[in-house]
């Protein structure tokens, strides 16, 4: 079955980065995009962008142009994000989730399990 | 940008239906999708292209777009459905996914 497996929780200090991975199986790793979702405690989805890992074309949401590089390993079906220059208010849940095309007009039909960081001194 | 705009709450007596809305600019030329989330839980999804039921979703499940929102129906609701309900769609002039914030469904 088709499964994304994300990294552990992670605290960092503020200024710091984060890296989070997220393995796939059950499909063909490079035939449909990888979103990032995160969603502070309390609070609703917030989209921060998209990788293709066929061609590790990238596109950001402007609110992290700058902060945020997604990147991929095809050889072990791995997505990461990675985020810097971490503030109190990324505290959230990080997730990796599968679009179901690769032309950005779809669906997300399958999420990671989520990965909290937490930002604190 | 984009904005979805979904009502923060809905109440409804188990065996009722229950409604929820997601409206925007020009909605119903909008590829709309609907996730599930549990507390505690990541999000699922429900509702695929504004009908399409996903894959063991159950029949009291359903969706539909109009000019002025996209609607989730939720018939013979069950305890079980009590969740947060997201709407999503792609804003092709942003290239942006956009996220509604959100509906708590409180199952009385």
């Amino acid at each position: 079955q088709v499964q994304l497996v994300q990294s552990g929780a992670e605290v960092k200090k503020p200024g710091a980065s984060v890296k989070v991975s997220c393995k796939a199986s059950g499909y063909s790793f490079i035939d449909y995009d990888i979103n990032w979702v995160r969603q502070a405690p309390g609070q609703g989805l917030e989209w921060m962008g998209w990788m293709n890992p066929n061609s590790g074309n990238t596109g950001y949401a402007q609110k992290f142009q700058g902060r945020v590089t997604m990147t991929r390993n095809t050889s072990i079906k791995t997505a990461y994000m990675e985020l810097s220059s971490l503030r109190s208010d990324d505290t959230a849940v990080y997730y990796c989730v599968k679009g179901s095309d690769i032309n950005n007009d779809y669906d997300f039909d399958q999420w990671g399990q989520g990965t909290l960081v937490t930002v604190s001194s | 940008s984009y904005v979805l705009t979904q009502p923060p709450s809905v109440s409804v007596a188990p065996g009722k239906t229950a409604t929820i809305t997601c409206g925007g600019d020009s909605i119903g030329t909008k590829s709309v999708h609907w996730y599930q989330q549990r507390p505690g839980q990541a999000p699922i999804l429900v509702i695929s292209f504004g009908t399409d039921r996903a894959a063991g979703i159950p029949a009291r499940f359903s969706g539909s777009n109009s000019e002025s929102a996209a609607t989730l129906t939720i018939s013979r609701v069950r305890a079980e459905d009590e969740a947060d309900y997201y709407c999503h769609a792609w804003d092709d002039s942003s290239d942006h996914q956009v996220f509604g914030g959100g509906t708590k469904l409180t199952v009385l």
